[in-house]
C-alpha cells in the first residue's frame, strides 16, 4: 500500500465548476502538506502548503486538511480552461523527505 | 521561476552508457534535490543535498550516484544506464531550509533504448 494514495483521473468537468481534488494518507508523522500543479511537459509548481487541521484559502483555491481522517483537499472554485494540467498532493515526514501522490490529471472544458 | 535550470533537457542513450545530469541553481540555496517521474509513481526522491559535499540517498536510490562539488551544481550520474531508468527527472531546490517549499526545475527527459 503506498503512503500517499490519490485518484490519477483522468477528471473532466465544464468551466466555471468546482474542482474537488483528493488525496488520503497513512502515516500520522505526514506534517505539512503541499499542492503542486504540473503543466505538460513542464516541471511541478508549488500552488499551497498547509500545516495544520483546517481550510487556507489562495484566490480561487482552497486547501483543506483533516489529519483524524487522513485526507487532504484541493478546491477550485470558477475553474478555467487554463486551469487543466496534473495536480500532485505532496506531504512531508522527518527532514528533506517529500513523497508525492501520483497526481490527478484535469480538463476544463470551455 | 525558482533560477534553477537542468542540462541537457533531452537526452537519448543507450543501455550500459555513462550519464551525468547537470543541476544549475542561481540563487545560492543550500539544499538540493534530484527526483524522478514515472507513470503511476508520481515524483520519488533519488538523491538530496544538504551542502557542497554531503548528500544522502532517497527511496530510489540503487543505481545512481551524486556530487555537489560547489552551491550551484548538482550532479546526478547513472554510472551504466538501463532501461528502467528511463523516464523525466526533475531537480528542486528548498528556500530557506523550508521542506514544505521545493521548487522544481523544468525537468530532463532520459531515454534509455
Amino acid at each position: 500500500q503506498k503512503e500517499v494514495e490519490q485518484d490519477p483521473g483522468p477528471l473532466s468537468v465544464p468551466e466555471g465548476a468546482i474542482v474537488s481534488l483528493n488525496c488520503t494518507y497513512s502515516n500520522s508523522a505526514f506534517q505539512y502538506f503541499m499542492w503542486y500543479r504540473q503543466y505538460s511537459r513542464k516541471g511541478p509548481e508549488l500552488l499551497m502548503y498547509t500545516y495544520s487541521s483546517g481550510n487556507k484559502e489562495d484566490g480561487r483555491f482552497t486547501a483543506q486538511v483533516d489529519k483524524s481522517s487522513k485526507y487532504i483537499s484541493l478546491f477550485i472554485r470558477d475553474s478555467q480552461p487554463s486551469d487543466s494540467a496534473t495536480y500532485l498532493c505532496a506531504m512531508i515526514r522527518g527532514a528533506q523527505k517529500l513523497v508525492f501522490g501520483q497526481g490527478t490529471r484535469l480538463t476544463i472544458n470551455p | 521561476d525558482a533560477g534553477i535550470t537542468q542540462s541537457p533537457r533531452h537526452k537519448v542513450t543507450e543501455t550500459g552508457t555513462p550519464v551525468t545530469l547537470r543541476c544549475h541553481q542561481t540563487e545560492n540555496h543550500r539544499y538540493m534535490y534530484w527526483y524522478r517521474q514515472d507513470p503511476g509513481h508520481g515524483l520519488r526522491l533519488i538523491h538530496y543535498s544538504y551542502g557542497v559535499k554531503d548528500t544522502d540517498k532517497g527511496e530510489v536510490s540503487d543505481g545512481y550516484s551524486v556530487s555537489r562539488s560547489k552551491t550551484e551544481d548538482f550532479l546526478l550520474t547513472l554510472e551504466s544506464a538501463t532501461s528502467s531508468q528511463t523516464s523525466v527527472y526533475f531537480c528542486a531546490i528548498t528556500r530557506a531550509g523550508r521542506q514544505e517549499t521545493q521548487y522544481f526545475g523544468p525537468g530532463t527527459r532520459l531515454l534509455v533504448l
